[in-house]
Parts: C-alpha cells; sequence; structure tokens
C-alpha cells in the first residue's frame, strides 16, 4: 500500500530539547516536503527536496532543519524548539513536483511548552 | 511570498444543492494548481492537478476549471452530499528556475445538512 509514514503521531517537548519527526515514503517518489498547518494560514511549506542530498526553503524555514541522504526519508530537525513552532506538521511526497499529486502522511500534532 | 487565497471561508449548503469555490492565485512562475479535500481528523488528499490554461476536470460529482490568464480556478460540487462535507484546499505549484514551491490557500469549509 502506497504510504507516507510520520512518527511520532503526538509529540510534547519543552523548549529547547532537540526533537526530529521522521517521514518515510515507499513509493520511491522524488520529491517531498514538510508544511506546518496553523488555525487562519493554511498550510505553509517549511522545506522541500527534489531528490537524495538536494534540499531547499520554502516559505517558513526559519528554526527547522531536513536531510534527505536516503530516497525514501525525509526527518524534520528542530535544533532548539520554541513555543512558536507548537503546531501541526505533514509530510508529503511525489514522483515529481508540481504536475504529480502529494501524498500527505497522517501528521505529527507537536506542542512546545 | 505569492498569495493564494480561497473564497468563501466557509460556506453551509442543503443536501442536493450544488456550489462551486475560487481559487485565485498569482499566474507568474506558475507551474501547476492542485485541489486537495481535508476531512478534519485525517490528511488532505488530491483531487485534482491543473497545468494547462482552460484545462478542465472531473472526478465523480466534483469538477474543476483553470484559467491560467487571470489567475483563478473554480471547483464545483453538484448535488452535494452530508460526505462531501471537508475543508477544500487549493495550491500553486511553482517557482523560479529549478524551484518548486507550494502555496496553499487557506480553505473554503463546506457544510452539507442533511
Amino acid at each position: 500500500e502506497a504510504q507516507v509514514t510520520q512518527n511520532p503521531r503526538y509529540l510534547i517537548t519543552v523548549t529547547g530539547k532537540k526533537l526530529t519527526v521522521t517521514c518515510s515514503q515507499n513509493m520511491n517518489h522524488e520529491y517531498m516536503s514538510w508544511y506546518r498547518q496553523d488555525p487562519g494560514l493554511g498550510l505553509r511549506q517549511i522545506y522541500y527536496s527534489m531528490n537524495v542530498e538536494v534540499t531547499d526553503k520554502g516559505d517558513v524555514p526559519e528554526g527547522y532543519k531536513v536531510s534527505r541522504k536516503e530516497k525514501r526519508n525525509f526527518p524534520l530537525i528542530l535544533e532548539s524548539p520554541s513555543p512558536n513552532q507548537t503546531s501541526l506538521y505533514f509530510c508529503a511526497s511525489s514522483s515529481t513536483p508540481g504536475k504529480n499529486i502529494q501524498y500527505f502522511g497522517a501528521g505529527t500534532r507537536l506542542s512546545v511548552l | 511570498i505569492l498569495n493564494v487565497e480561497q473564497s468563501p471561508q466557509s460556506l453551509h449548503v442543503q443536501e442536493g444543492d450544488s456550489t462551486n469555490f475560487t481559487c485565485s492565485f498569482p499566474s507568474s512562475n506558475f507551474y501547476a494548481l492542485h485541489w486537495y479535500r481535508w476531512e478534519t481528523a485525517k490528511s488532505p488528499e488530491a483531487l485534482f492537478v491543473m497545468t494547462l490554461n482552460g484545462d478542465e476536470k472531473k472526478k465523480g460529482r466534483i469538477s474543476a476549471t483553470l484559467n491560467t490568464k487571470e489567475g483563478y480556478s473554480y471547483l464545483y460540487i453538484k448535488g452535494s452530499q452530508p460526505e462531501d462535507s471537508a475543508t477544500y484546499l487549493c495550491a500553486h505549484a511553482g517557482g523560479t528556475s529549478g524551484t518548486y514551491k507550494y502555496i496553499f490557500g487557506t480553505g473554503t469549509r463546506l457544510k452539507v445538512l442533511a
């Protein structure tokens, strides 16, 4: 079954404690992306990756890091989380960017205290 | 940052009514326009990807049109059913050479009353 898997689904942490949200897809997709969803603001793109070792900033990259060492995995790293990073996060993938649909993971709800 | 606007923000219709929503986007650096359906407590699911001016796509009772010259797309739902209740998102896919970013609108929340 085609899947984008995110872990964890829920996370409560404290300011400054480094965390990683994992994302894995089993469709051999080249394009992967991270979004955050906040009330009234819609989905905003944090980072995206065109392929292994190729990443680029979206519209809200501050405070986040990503890596793409393998095609299937695209982890999101918060080196020093702050309360303004409390949000619902989605990972998505598509075979190529733009002209193919994106498949979304189930989401990770993060609270930073 | 490009702006993608959706209207209306929310909509209540009776079962059986037909309805439509609008997505407006800048026509510069355009590559594709995506429509997604997002139910509460689930993740967004793709409905359509539209790339060419004048494109029309259809999936069951839902259809969409695209005008890239004036920068808008319409989503139509014919004979709305309670299971159509969801938030409908559009996203502009584009960017300058070598970049592929997505800009989402804030969505239209549809509630279909039985």
